[in-house]
């Protein structure tokens, strides 16, 4: 079952924090986060493994909560580079299952 | 390394004609994903290998679409009536494998996008 993600888009300007929830009905083992530019295949960004840890990419960070099967994506001093599409992989059983997608813009 | 090639970029068909995709994954890597990307959508995945087992194909609309991957290296992707809605970027993932029990990072190809008319 596909993860759910909020919200749908949100625009930003330079500088400013935004955060990108995921959420899923099942449990989770790990969580996955990737960004497409358009036009452009999904990068990786970071995984997390249950266990409540955190990562962080630039200024970049997420958490992943398993008991709430939620994670976060967090975007801090947002640059004009961080626009693009926001993609959480839920994983269960081996298999790699991707959200609808937040749409981050961030203007000047 | 070399990332994920896929091949080709573009490909225009009619209806009822069938068409396939050809995926080259990243040397070593054992899982190799298949995605249809809708456009304004996210990426659905529609069968995962791992070598050349296959993992998860319940999403693959199995009356038209088939998948193979040869030898646990390349992979191809055909479609065959193709319709209408089958139009979007189908995209190609690799990955190491496992690593703790989960899956590791995917490395996504360029995809290919198909227009049926």
């Amino acid at each position: 079952q596909q993860p759910v993600q909020s919200p749908q888009a949100v625009i930003l300007r330079e500088g400013e924090d935004a955060v990108i929830n995921c959420s899923s009905s099942k449990a989770l083992y790990s969580v996955h986060w990737y960004r497409q530019k358009h036009g452009e295949a999904p990068v990786f960004l970071m995984i997390l493994l249950k266990g409540g840890e955190q990562k962080g990419h630039e200024k970049i960070s997420a958490s992943f909560n398993e008991k709430k099967q939620q994670s976060s994506l967090y975007l801090t001093a947002s640059q004009l580079s961080y626009s693009g599409t926001y993609f959480c992989g839920t994983e269960k059983a081996y298999k790699l299952s991707f959200g609808a997608g937040t749409t981050v813009t961030v203007r000047a | 390394e070399a990332g994920v090639a896929q091949s080709p970029r573009y490909k225009i068909i009619e209806k009822r004609q069938s068409v396939a995709f050809w995926c080259n994954p990243i040397s070593g890597h054992a899982t190799l994903y298949w995605y249809q990307q809708i456009l304004g959508q996210g990426p659905k995945l529609l069968i995962q290998f791992q070598n050349n087992g296959v993992v998860d194909d319940s999403q693959l609309p199995k009356d038209r679409f088939s998948a193979e991957r040869l030898k646990g290296v390349d992979s191809t992707l055909k479609i065959q009536p193709a319709k209408l809605e089958d139009s979007a970027v189908y995209l190609c993932a690799s990955s190491q494998g496992r690593w703790r029990g989960m899956n590791t990072e995917a490395f996504f190809g360029q995809g290919t996008r198909l227009t049926v008319v």
